[in-house]
């Protein structure tokens, strides 16, 4: 069965700009959640969707927003980037919603550049 | 201080060593994960507790919930091993990530 798949693997937008990231989740799988990773700061929970419903939010600025779709694929969007929002971006799927019941499975990540 | 702390932040090893990697934890938790993230950055889960003990191949994996700490264990250390290992912790419905072990095993 196929994986956590996110798109694009590498990105280099210019500091202003925005971006989208996308994530498609294991098939049957209705929650998405999205981390950054950075050297600095590591691994941080951004928000995460559920049957296309925002439930639960990181400490990150408005300018980071998201959306899921009726097919439980998951959009992430940085509006005005800076230069710290390089970073790997991480999305993870859950059958449910909250992993403690069912686990995670992380997709391969976005690396974001941002110039 | 880190809601999760992990030790050692770096390991090395020879093939065939018994590793230990352990995480401490500050905030209630519903369960305690044990993630590896090879170089090209992907993550995989290992282990998802919320008691006791797990063991999966060479790999395993305890909690003490009054002690709030976790550890995970590899035995018969390989090469193939070498990763970071992250310690998350499952609190309001959020993952909090503890800064990651890099382990290296040398032939």
């Amino acid at each position: 069965k196929a994986g956590v798949t996110q798109t694009p693997r590498y990105l280099i937008k210019t500091r202003g700009q925005q971006v989208t990231l996308s994530c498609s989740p294991i098939s049957g799988h209705r929650s998405v959640s999205w981390y950054q990773q950075t050297p600095g700061q590591g691994l941080q929970f951004l928000f995460e969707y559920f049957s296309e419903t925002q439930r639960n939010k990181g400490n990150f600025p408005g300018r980071f927003s998201g959306r899921q779709f009726s097919n439980s694929r998951s959009e992430m969007n940085v509006s005005t980037l800076e230069l710290g929002d390089s970073a790997l971006y991480l999305c993870a799927s859950s059958l449910g919603f909250g992993g403690r019941h069912y686990g995670y499975t992380f997709g391969s990540g976005t690396r974001l550049t941002v110039v | 201080k880190n809601e999760v702390e992990q030790s050692p932040q770096n390991l090395t090893a020879q093939e065939g060593e018994f590793i230990t990697i352990n995480c401490s934890y500050s905030v209630g938790i519903s369960a305690l994960h044990w993630l590896q993230q090879h170089p090209g950055g992907g993550i995989v889960s290992l282990f998802m507790l919320s008691s006791g003990k797990k063991k999966h191949g060479r790999l395993i994996a305890t909690i003490n919930i009054q002690e709030k700490h976790s550890s995970l264990h590899i035995t018969a250390s390989h090469p193939r091993d070498s990763a970071v290992y992250i310690c998350a912790v499952d609190n309001t419905d959020k993952l909090i990530f503890g800064t990651g072990t890099r382990l290296q095993v040398f032939p």
